[in-house]
């Protein structure tokens, strides 16, 4: 199974802080999601990205920014983090054809006060 | 208005009962079709997968899609307190390799 590891594993911000969170897959995978876990709402995507130098713009960007650097790497920014942001943040690869499975990281936990 | 509506938002089933959760695509460019699940804590990890009209079954889990309708439903038979989770419904289109997700259903399986 894919591996997705996320750093930091929790997190507390101050508001108007910079945040980055960090996500590695070790698995080649050309796709890898952002996507942000509230009560209610399911998974929302922010950002995703096709492959090392792309990102594309998903349902909710307003806020974010997303850097995928290499095929293994790919980052969300927070650039001016706001207590809206409190949520948990989910990475995911996929193999990136329209059938693709999405193996996910274990999350990161972000509080911003 | 979320492009892909679960119902109902949560279950209650008694062990041993049969589950039915429901999905709708309001996107006519969705293909595919997709459950995950996400135990309390975890990460959402795939369970079943539909790309085609009608039905697939593994084991005491069982899938159905009507694409005219963009509708899929999960129903799991003989119910543990194991399956107790998020179900979590997504759907794709044949060209993006993004998911889009549901809200979720809550199930809750009681001994």
């Amino acid at each position: 199974e894919a591996a997705v590891t996320q750093s930091p594993r929790n997190k507390v911000a101050v508001t108007g802080g910079k945040v980055t969170l960090s996500c590695n897959q070790t698995n080649n995978h050309n796709n890898m999601y952002w996507y942000r876990q509230d009560t209610g709402h399911g998974l929302r995507l922010i950002h995703y990205s096709y492959g090392a130098g792309s990102t594309e713009k998903g349902d909710i960007p307003d806020g974010y920014k997303a850097s995928r650097p290499s095929q293994e790497n790919f980052s969300l920014i927070l650039e001016l983090a706001t207590p809206s942001q409190t949520s948990v943040y989910f990475c995911a690869s996929g193999e990136g054809t329209g059938r693709n499975t999405l193996y996910f990281g274990e999350g990161s936990r972000l509080i911003v006060v | 208005q979320q492009k892909v509506q679960q119902s109902p938002e949560s279950l209650i089933v008694p062990e041993g009962g049969m589950a039915s959760l429901n999905c709708t695509s309001s996107d006519r460019n969705v293909d595919y079709f997709w459950w995950y699940r996400q135990h309390s804590g975890k990460s959402p990890k795939m369970l079943m997968s539909i790309f085609s009209n009608g039905e697939k079954e593994e084991g005491r889990f069982t899938v159905h899609l009507n694409k005219a309708s963009l509708h899929t439903s999960l129903h799991i038979r003989d119910s543990q307190p194991s399956d107790s989770a998020l179900y979590l419904c997504a759907a794709s289109d044949y060209n993006q390799g993004k998911l889009i997700f549901g809200q979720g259903t809550k199930l809750s399986i009681k001994p």
